[in-house]
């Protein structure tokens, strides 16, 4: 079945810096979807990417689908303390309108 | 967010009881989603369902069940629960807006 694989794991970065999450499947995606969960919280919606190649901005956060469509990336330029949680990619298997989710990068943030 | 609420929201139980936790909607979405969440594994899915008594297994369905019989409510029952589905559940819609899923609050659930 489909597998998405995300890295890395884990980034602590001083406030400032900036923090890139990868996401990579083992088979084409029709799309790939990201989510930001706080801690303790519950997963949230971020953004959605559909073509090949787009780039999507959301202030500091940008968003990009590769060519082929089997790899993702979620960049934060100049993090902040309310950047902190984890961030999820996750694949639709469109025939089924599931989501097949990465692991998470969970990002701390030093002040 | 978007309506949807998850109850109970923390539970304890002995292993070998059977547990139920709900998800119920007030915006009529057709497809909905429960799913565990633990260290290391992301978010996986246990079952699925896309309407009324139409339901599907995800990824790590064995000893769970699911039942949906009104467009509102999707039950998630471990049969005779197990210290290895300790967990946090999620349950989740798809809003048709966007394709995007809205998540419930959650369920930590510990079998002791």
């Amino acid at each position: 079945g489909q597998q998405v694989m995300q890295i890395p794991q884990y980034q602590h970065v001083q406030e400032g810096e900036d923090f890139t999450t990868y996401c990579n499947s083992s088979t084409t995606l029709s799309n790939i979807q990201w989510y930001k969960q706080r801690p303790g919280g519950h997963p949230v919606f971020l953004i959605q990417l559909v073509k090949s190649g787009e780039v999507k901005k959301q202030k500091r956060l940008t968003f990009q689908f590769g060519e082929a469509k089997k790899n993702s990336s979620l960049h934060i330029t100049a993090t902040q303390t309310t950047d902190v949680g984890t961030y999820f990619c996750a694949g639709l298997d469109q025939g089924a309108q599931k989501l097949v989710f990465g692991q998470g990068t969970r990002l701390t943030i030093n002040p | 967010d978007a309506g949807i609420t998850q109850s109970p929201r923390h539970k304890v139980t002995e292993t070998g009881t059977p547990v139920t936790l709900r998800c119920h909607q007030t915006e009529n979405h057709r497809y909905m989603y429960w799913y565990r969440q633990d260290p290391g594994h992301g978010l996986r899915l246990i079952h699925y369902s896309y309407g009324v008594k139409d339901t599907d297994k995800g990824e790590v369905s064995d000893g769970y069940s699911v039942s949906r019989s009104k467009t509102e409510d999707f039950l998630l029952t471990l049969e005779s629960a197990t210290s290895s589905q300790t967990s946090v559940y999620f349950c989740a819609i798809l809003t048709a807006a966007n394709y995007g899923y809205t998540f419930g609050s959650g369920t930590r659930l510990t079998v002791v």
